[in-house]
């Protein structure tokens, strides 16, 4: 079955930088790539996603890059706000089901 | 997102004891979905149900058991045989089954007395 590494899982930045989240998969069949984010306790909510036939998807300070020769993908967040801070997940699917990644803890210090 | 409610947010068990977790959407999606969540661990698949009368289990669906009678509801069992069923537990749904986004509720804890 599909196998999602996510690294790092913990990540630490200034208010103002960038921050940088990356995932591998396993499966060549994988179409679809969700990101979700995760405050403590509450619901994940998806944030962006990018599908196979797309190299790059940006949604203001968001922006997801796909690689498909190299089974991999990674998120970007530009300009970060203390707002950003929370648990950040991905996830790959080959049109059964999501495979998520174990998370990256993000914290932006003012 | 108000599409999806679980019910209860906390749940205790009793050892030997089955609990039911609750889920309904009222999203008109077809497929829906169980994750277990646990500290580092992200979310694991339990089961998922592509239409009505028809499910299929995850990657640990051991020890769990679920039912899809009803289009927007698909309740999930933690049976006597989960023996760490302590854990956070999220359902989702998506107007299809896989490469769609999933819309999840606020989810249920589950802990052992």
């Amino acid at each position: 079955g599909e196998n999602v590494e996510q690294h790092p899982s913990t990540l630490s930045v200034q208010e103002g930088d960038s921050a940088v989240i990356k995932c591998t998969y396993s499966d060549s069949a994988s179409n679809y790539f969700p990101w979700y984010k995760q405050e403590l306790g509450k619901r994940p909510q998806l944030i962006i996603d990018i599908r196979s036939n797309v190299g790059e998807k940006k949604d203001q300070r968001i922006a997801v890059t796909l690689n498909k020769t190299a089974k991999h993908f990674s998120l970007h967040i530009t300009e970060t706000q203390p707002e950003d801070s929370a648990v950040y997940f991905c996830a790959a699917s080959n049109g059964y089901a999501l495979n998520f990644g174990k998370g990256t803890s993000l914290l932006v210090t003012p | 997102d108000g599409g999806i409610t679980q019910s209860p947010k906390y749940l205790f068990r009793k050892e030997g004891q089955n609990v039911t977790l609750s889920c309904e959407q009222n999203l008109n999606h077809d497929a829906m979905y169980w994750y277990r969540q646990d500290p580092g661990q992200g979310l694991r698949l339990i089961y998922y149900s592509q239409i009505v009368n028809d499910f299929q289990k995850g990657d640990i669906a051991e020890g769990y058991s679920v039912s899809r009678e009803k289009k927007e509801s698909f309740p999930l069992t933690v049976t006597s045989a989960q023996k760490n069923p302590t854990a956070f537990y999220l359902c989702a749904s998506s107007d299809r089954q896989g490469n769609q986004p999933q819309h999840f509720g606020d989810g249920t804890r589950l802990s052992i007395l």
